[in-house]
């Protein structure tokens, strides 16, 4: 059981908006703006897409965005694209004991 | 970005050790904090611990603390994670990762599959 909650599964059509939500506690999310998030296709190796909460890398589509409320962190992905299906994980730093929790991820389907 | 080589695939035994090499081609270890994460089959990402080279300074998940030791070796620019007591559910690919000052990972290895089998 994964310490961060996120839906196991969401779907969207090519050009529509999702999104993701990851659900922690006051000891992780709540407490901390050091939420990030992955993109992993099978097979493949994560890659970082939104750090910080709300940052980009370099190189990541300005179609991802990522934002906070509470105990819940969110990424959106907008103008949905097929190459975007893939599994999505969001993670938190959870103080000096803990360190870093992971959600279970996401598997994200384009219609 | 730094490209990160990991060492190759490995079959354990149960109760023995593994250890897990991670180079930064192109770079220094002093430059970098590296993390370890690992991936069960079919499963999601697990962080295992991480060092930061120039300080001499490991933090370990607790899941794990007293079986993993990550390690950093300036000589020959390449960082360690080993992993004692090896069982059934150790199996995963291990990934080594740079992490950023916010706790985020950037630059990721191709991954090392270790396999504990009898």
């Amino acid at each position: 059981q994964s310490a961060l909650t996120q839906p196991a599964s969401v779907s969207g059509s090519p050009g529509q908006s999702i999104t993701i939500s990851c659900t922690g506690t006051n000891n992780d999310v709540g407490s901390y703006n050091l939420v990030s998030w992955y993109q992993q296709y099978p097979g493949k190796v994560p890659k970082l897409m939104i750090y910080e909460v709300t940052k980009r890398p370099s190189g990541v589509s300005n179609r991802f965005s990522g934002s906070k409320s509470g105990n819940t962190a969110s990424l959106t992905i907008s103008g949905l694209q097929a190459e975007d299906e893939a599994d999505y994980y969001c993670c938190s730093y959870a103080g000096t004991s803990t360190f870093v929790v992971f959600g279970g991820g996401t598997k994200l389907t384009v219609l | 970005q730094v490209q990160l080589v990991q060492s190759g695939a490995e079959v354990k035994t149960p109760g023995s050790s593994v250890r897990v090499s991670c180079r930064p081609s192109g770079g220094t270890l002093s430059t970098y904090t590296f993390s370890w994460l690992r991936q069960a089959p079919g499963q999601g990402l697990e962080w295992v611990g991480d060092i930061i080279p120039v300080l001499g300074l490991s933090n370990y998940a607790q899941s794990l603390q007293g079986r993993v030791t990550i390690t950093a070796d300036e000589s020959t620019t390449t960082a360690y994670m080993e992993l004692s007591g090896l069982r059934f559910d150790d199996t995963a690919v291990y990934y080594c990762a740079t992490e950023r000052n916010s706790w985020s990972f950037d630059s990721w290895g191709l991954g090392t599959l270790v396999t504990v089998a009898s």
